[in-house]
């Protein structure tokens, strides 16, 4: 199973300036099979990045994603207000499927 | 606009089966370009993928060990809909249960059961 660990647990910052929130699986693996999701107070995660580094249909150009070795990055360019919130990492590499323990994003 | 809707009930009782059906509209639980899934959430667990079903000419499942022999995951052609069932279940299965679709990612989510396990 890949574990994945999320850092850090919860990153406080002001509108306007930028995130950095990592992501580290146990395994590195080879396929770029990785996905980022944001999710709010009593919502389902959305998707936010897919294959890495694909923003998800409607996902505004200030999120990125990108990969070195084992180690992944989502990056908020600039903070809108909407997007404070918890943010997950996953796996769909190989089964069973696996998420991180997320990053709140806070004022 | 594809869409998930989850039904179930929300309070069982230690041992209990826990049952949840996601209808789905908008898309096919045959297509072959997708796998529907449950995946549950608690504050002790995270986001927890439980299992998954897909039809590749044939219904394929695939379960989280740690659940293997409790979970079993089923779909209904007829009704568009698949379903959960997770037997023996104790206070630890307390949790919110979403249906989700995945391509590979999960890009399609349901609103979310709130299951409670309680005496």
């Amino acid at each position: 199973e890949i574990v994945l660990t999320q850092s850090p647990g919860t990153l406080s910052l002001s509108p306007g300036e930028r995130a950095t929130l990592s992501c580290r699986a146990s395994h590195n693996f080879v396929n770029n099979f990785f996905a980022w999701y944001q999710q709010k107070p009593g919502r389902a995660p959305r998707l936010l990045i897919y294959g890495t580094s694909t923003r998800a249909p409607g996902i505004p150009d200030r999120f990125s994603g990108s990969r070195s070795g084992p180690d992944f990055t989502l990056t908020i360019s600039r903070l809108e207000p909407e997007d404070f919130a918890v943010y997950f990492c996953q796996q769909y590499d190989s089964s069973p499927l696996t998420f991180g323990g997320g990053t709140k994003v806070e004022i | 606009q594809a869409q998930l809707q989850q039904t179930g009930p929300g309070l069982l009782k230690p041992a209990q089966t826990l049952s949840l059906t996601c209808a789905i509209s908008g898309d096919s639980v045959s297509t072959n370009s997708a796998a529907w899934n449950w995946i549950r959430q608690s504050p002790s667990r995270g986001l927890e993928w439980l299992g998954s079903t897909k039809y590749r000419s044939k219904w394929i499942n695939d379960y989280a060990p740690s659940l293997k022999g409790r979970i079993s995951i089923n779909a209904d052609a007829s009704k568009n809909q698949f379903s959960l069932h997770l037997s023996s279940v104790t206070p630890e299965d307390t949790a919110i249960y979403y249906c989700a679709r995945a391509a590979w990612y999960f890009d399609l989510w349901g609103r979310g059961t709130l299951v409670s396990v309680s005496t």
